[in-house]
């Protein structure tokens, strides 16, 4: 079975200093890797996404993730945030091929506080 | 393109009630699939339609049920509600399997 880690539930940061969140996973056969962030009563929106190729990919708003399959993580990171990052961001992975199609098992989340 | 909808945005129902909860995918996309998210468990996954058929279902019980019409929209129903239903419900559409999932802003559900 797949599962998704995020090493911190909260991340507080000031504005204009880069942030990385954490995110490792687990899974024996190969998979897709996501990034989306929620804003305050609003759905998920795509930050990124890996499906194969270049490991470091670049997203919007500024922020890029590098899947490492050594150590089954996927950070994502910006070199500097604004107030208007702040909000929940979620790692999700998929197993594209598998029986469990169209699902993403979700990351629990991790809070990015930005203070001015 | 427009986005993935979702109707109603608010929901308040009483314990026992039924809801059914709608979903219009992206234009052109054939799979949709929905989710709980709630404080304690988190985002969950509920079941996945692909052109009418329901190829994947989460750990849910059978008061959770969904279809897909012709047209892919899709609406998910609970009956006999219980106060943990209680969450945001959100609903994603993809071109294909294993493609990215785009999501809708969610309907919230409040059971009293």
């Amino acid at each position: 079975a797949q599962s998704v880690t995020q090493l911190d539930s909260q991340v507080p940061v000031f504005e204009e200093a880069p942030v990385e969140l954490r995110c490792n996973y687990s899974s024996s056969v190969s998979v897709y890797l996501f990034w989306y962030v929620q804003y305050p009563n609003q759905g998920l929106q795509l930050l990124l996404k890996y499906l194969s190729g270049s490991t470091l990919v670049k997203g919007i708003n500024g922020f890029e993730a590098e899947f490492n399959k050594s150590q089954t993580s996927f950070h994502l990171r910006k070199p500097s945030v604004h107030i208007s990052d702040t909000a929940e961001y979620f790692c999700a992975v998929s197993t594209p091929g598998s029986s469990n199609t169209g699902k993403l098992i979700f990351g629990q989340g991790t809070t990015l506080q930005v203070k001015p | 393109k427009a986005g993935v909808t979702q109707t109603p945005r608010y929901l308040i129902k009483t314990r026992g009630q039924q809801v059914t909860l709608s979903c219009s995918p992206i234009s052109g996309h054939r799979s949709v699939s929905w989710y709980q998210q709630t404080p304690g468990q988190g985002l969950q996954f509920l079941f996945e339609y692909f052109s009418e058929t329901q190829r994947n279902k989460g750990n849910f019980p059978g008061r959770f049920s969904g279809r897909q019409f012709s047209n892919s929209r899709s609406e998910m129903n609970v009956s006999t509600l219980e106060l943990g239903d209680s969450a945001l419900y959100l609903c994603a559409s993809s071109s294909q399997e294993g493609d990215t999932q785009y999501f809708g802003p969610g309907t919230r559900l409040t059971v009293l």
